[in-house]
């Protein structure tokens, strides 16, 4: 099993401010990643796959990158709508898939 | 825009089955993979396993014994059934589309197993 680990468990930002989350899996996953942002009381939200793809109506301000066993989110200019919990997921051990325990952003 | 819409039972006993059933709108789930996830109060997100209108299906390994996931494209829905739960089973179950990542989540549904 791949096990996801993400840090810091909690990022405090203040809004217009960057914040820098990081994902790391305890064996390559090549770009196989995705990001999710989930606010209380909804279903998660695709914000990245393939490490680094935005789909289709996601802000420019959401970026990700790395590849194999090291990634990182960063958003850019934390708006209020940000604040949040954000999981990282690998499939490159399809048809296994394995979720982060999260990074809660909130504000400072 | 398709959605997706997760309905059953949010009470089941110990020892009973929960059965829950997600409709999808605006797409057809002959196409593409169709998962379930769930996400026990306060925790994080466990992918149960999927399926796909082939008959393939996948399971998590830690549930595997007890989970089946089903189809009936007549109707566009597919279903979860998890047999012998316990209160470790108490959780959001949602259901999501998409074979390695999930780009399309329905609102979920709470399920307590309680007596």
């Amino acid at each position: 099993e791949v096990v996801m680990t993400q840090s810091p468990a909690t990022l405090s930002v203040s809004p217009g401010e960057s914040a820098t989350l990081s994902c790391r899996a305890s064996q390559r996953v090549s770009t196989n990643l995705a990001w999710y942002q989930q606010k209380p009381g909804q279903a998660p939200r695709l914000l990245i796959y393939a490490a680094s793809t935005r789909p289709t109506g996601i802000p420019a301000r959401f970026s990700g990158s790395g590849s194999e066993t090291e990634f990182t989110l960063t958003i850019n200019s934390l708006q209020s709508e940000d604040f949040a919990v954000y999981y990282c997921q690998q499939y490159d051990n399809w048809p296994l898939f394995t979720f982060g325990p999260g990074t809660k952003v909130d504000i400072k | 825009q398709a959605q997706l819409q997760e309905s059953g039972p949010g009470l089941v006993r110990p020892s009973e089955t929960l059965s829950l059933t997600c409709t999808v709108s605006g797409a057809s789930i002959t196409i593409d993979y169709w998962s379930w996830i769930r996400q026990a109060p306060g925790q994080g997100l466990e992918w149960i396993g999927y399926i796909h209108n082939s008959g393939d299906t996948n399971y998590d390994p830690s549930l595997k014994s007890r989970v089946t996931i089903s189809m009936d494209t007549s109707k566009n829905h597919f279903s979860l059934t998890l047999t012998s739960v316990t209160a470790a089973d108490t959780a959001v179950y949602y259901c999501a589309k998409g074979p390695k990542y999930f780009d399309l989540w329905g609102r979920g549904t709470l399920v307590t197993v309680s007596s």
